[in-house]
């Protein structure tokens, strides 16, 4: 139980254009939704959290302009890199937390490249 | 400085090794500690939850020492599956809180 589905698991696309990921939860409600990124050998850093119906919460540094979270449902929130850029070339995830004492649940990662 | 450090790594060990890694954590209202495990830039997966009495599962013992924000991980009889990135994972026992994850040490177990 609690699986959340990640789709793309991978993207390469061009520069200037955007990208959206998302991140369903399939078998849960995910009141709350975290976003990170990771680049090469670098640990996974939060970028943003998203809570259903409310404007998510940006980490210090994370344009929220650039990367736009939609979070209208209990089920997708929606990642999407505008305008992307290479040095935006990263390991995208989405995880959600579940009740305790069940912890949290991770997507399966989005692997995008922006050539 | 960084809220979560690991040891650098990487950590070259033949099968049967005994490796530790340590980590600490700056953030003195961090509440809960986990490992995690990362296979090949994957999600990654929950190793064990660290408790202040010390745990063991299996092969593996974790040390929580709140007093010098320091936690570590034992991995015992090393197996060549255990070849991964470790991460050491911290946060705070608000609702709603994110996890916070270390920069990860990769262990390579060899044959």
């Amino acid at each position: 139980g609690a699986v959340v589905s990640q789709h793309p698991s991978w993207v390469i696309c061009k520069s200037g254009t955007s990208v959206k990921i998302e991140c369903r939860s399939l078998d849960f409600q995910a009141t709350t939704m975290f976003w990170y990124r990771q680049f090469p050998k670098q640990s996974l850093m939060l970028m943003a959290t998203s809570n259903e119906g409310s404007k998510a919460t940006y980490e210090q540094g994370v344009e929220k302009d650039k990367f736009l979270i939609n979070h209208a449902s209990l089920t997708l929130s929606t990642l999407t890199v505008t305008s992307a850029h290479p040095e935006d070339s990263s390991f995208y995830i989405c995880s959600a937390s579940l009740q305790a004492p069940y912890g949290y649940t991770f997507g399966s990662g989005t692997r995008l490249t922006v050539v | 400085r960084k809220e979560v450090e690991q040891d650098p790594g990487p950590f070259n060990v033949p099968e049967g090794a005994t490796v530790a890694f340590n980590c600490t954590y700056s953030n003195s209202a961090s509440q809960s500690f986990f490992w995690y495990r990362q296979d090949c830039r994957k999600e990654p997966k929950l190793l064990m939850s660290v408790y202040s009495s010390g745990n063991e599962d299996g092969r593996f013992t974790a040390q929580l020492n709140r007093a010098s924000q320091y936690i570590s991980l034992l991995i015992r009889d090393s197996k060549l599956s255990d070849s991964a990135t470790y991460l050491c994972v911290v946060k705070n026992n608000q609702a709603g809180t994110a996890l916070i994850f270390g920069k990860g040490t990769t262990l390579s177990v060899s044959s």
